[in-house]
């Protein structure tokens, strides 16, 4: 159950598009397609941003994104602005019905 | 309103115990897998037990199997984690979780607002 790798932090300006990624392996991300992304507020609970490696629940934004090459998952978000600047995490499904979050990454809007 | 309420945090000595509880309203807990997450503070989430609708099925983190145990009411509308020989590094805020899924894939559509637990002497 070791966590997923996930880049510390990513930067972008209002208007641009960065890519998170989330790096696993055969067990995980490589053998499910059952990746999630949550987005964090200081303070606040984590929010579902995208499910099933693509799919967007009801209300998000479809500025966000996913995709999944074998091991790596990302997460896309174009058109940045500055209420997206939150932490990231990943989460994918794994062995034994577990699951198994990446480390977070810190998302800055410059 | 659809929602989940922690409650049973608290300061605890090591080696101590300690029940959690979420309270659901608003939708039919019967029919949800449902998963504690933690969140150290200032670290990253941390999934840590699931249970599946019926509360026949449950999955635990390598980090806690053997020292806690989730359960589930449906009656009462109510998932419980019971933690014993509590460690140190079990401080966190403690969240619970709703599964999206019909068959437990982590999908964490709803969240409450989370339980501090600290473990110190």
């Amino acid at each position: 159950q070791s966590a997923l790798t996930q880049p510390a932090s990513v930067s972008g300006s209002p208007g641009q598009s960065i890519t998170i990624s989330c790096t696993g392996t055969s067990s995980d991300v490589g053998r499910y397609n059952y990746v999630s992304w949550y987005q964090q507020h200081p303070g606040k609970a984590p929010k579902l941003m995208i499910y099933e490696v693509s799919n967007r629940p009801s209300g998000v934004s479809n500025r966000f994104s996913g995709s999944k090459s074998g091991n790596t998952a990302s997460l896309t978000i174009s058109g940045l602005q500055a209420e997206d600047e939150a932490d990231y995490y990943c989460s994918s499904y794994a062995s034994s019905s577990t699951v198994v979050f990446g480390g977070g990454t810190k998302l800055t809007v410059l | 309103e659809v929602q989940l309420v922690e409650s049973g945090g608290g300061l605890v000595q090591p080696g101590g115990s300690l029940r959690l509880s979420c309270a659901a309203s608003g939708f039919t807990f019967s029919s949800y897998w449902m998963h504690w997450v933690r969140q150290a503070p200032g670290k990253g989430l941390v999934w840590v037990s699931r249970i599946n609708s019926d509360g026949s099925s449950t999955s635990y983190a390598d980090s806690v199997k053997g020292r806690f145990t989730i359960s589930r009411d449906n009656a009462k509308n109510t998932l419980y984690l019971q933690m014993n020989s509590l460690r140190a590094e079990d401080t966190a805020v403690y969240y619970c979780a709703r599964d999206l899924a019909v068959a437990g894939r982590g999908y964490f559509d709803l969240w409450g607002r989370g339980t501090l637990v600290t473990v110190s002497s």
